[in-house]
């Protein structure tokens, strides 16, 4: 079956720095990708949507200049956190669609704990 | 805009118990409906899905949903519980609004008790 890879997995590090997270389609091509948080006991919230060769679609609340998106290729997208603070620790977990179609599944990478200090 | 609601948050069963969780979504257009299973230190997975024909729709596991227009509504069941279901389980759809992405619902955490 379809399988995503996220890197790392957990990443604690200080107020201020900035935090890069891998999102690879391991055997299909993703033309679509999404970035979701997801807080202690709640629900998967989507931060972003981002097609290959363009800029990502950011949905409403969520900074763009805070969460940098790149979708390089096909089979990697990467989220950056900048000047990360603790406010945004929390759970990402990124998914690939290997059609832009709505009634195709989406795959889901393992998530990534991003914890500041 | 679309939106989920799971109302069961925790359900507690007994191995062999049957299950039945709630979904029910806001939008009144065509939906493509989906059930994912969080296993503890997991990624989401996918167990079902609909968008088109038949309601009653098998997924793996022995799982099973039935989309009721009428109701708005897209419950997910099991005949037979077993302690490996222990997990979250979430619903999510995606509507014919050009919105790409899923809503999902806030997930219901299974404990099955041997």
């Amino acid at each position: 079956g379809a399988v995503v890879s996220q890197h790392p997995s957990w990443v604690i590090c200080k107020s201020g720095t900035s935090v890069k997270i891998e999102c690879r389609s391991l055997d299909f091509q993703a033309t679509t990708m999404f970035w979701y948080r997801q807080f202690p006991k709640q629900s998967l919230m989507l931060m972003a949507t981002s097609n290959e060769g363009s800029k990502a679609t950011y949905e409403q609340g969520v900074e763009k200049d805070k969460f940098l998106i790149n979708h390089a290729s096909l089979t990697l997208s990467t989220l950056t956190v900048t000047s990360a603070h603790p406010e945004d620790s929390s759970f990402y977990i990124c998914s690939a669609r290997e059609w832009d179609r709505v009634d195709q599944p989406q795959h889901f990478g393992d998530g990534t704990r991003l914890s500041i200090l | 805009a679309q939106s989920v609601s799971q109302h069961n948050h925790h359900v507690i069963l007994s191995e062999a118990a049957s299950l039945e969780l709630g979904c029910n979504y806001s939008y009144g257009g065509t939906v493509n409906l989906f059930w994912y299973v969080q296993y503890p230190g997991q990624h989401l997975q996918l167990l079902l899905k609909y968008f088109s024909g038949d309601p009653l729709v098998k997924g793996i596991k022995g799982f099973e949903a039935e989309f009721i227009k009428s109701k708005f509504s897209f419950n997910l069941r099991k005949p037979s519980v077993q302690w490996s279901d222990t997990a979250e389980y979430f619903c999510a759809v995606n509507a014919d609004t050009g919105r790409r992405a899923l809503t999902f619902g806030s997930g219901t955490r299974l404990q099955v008790q041997p």
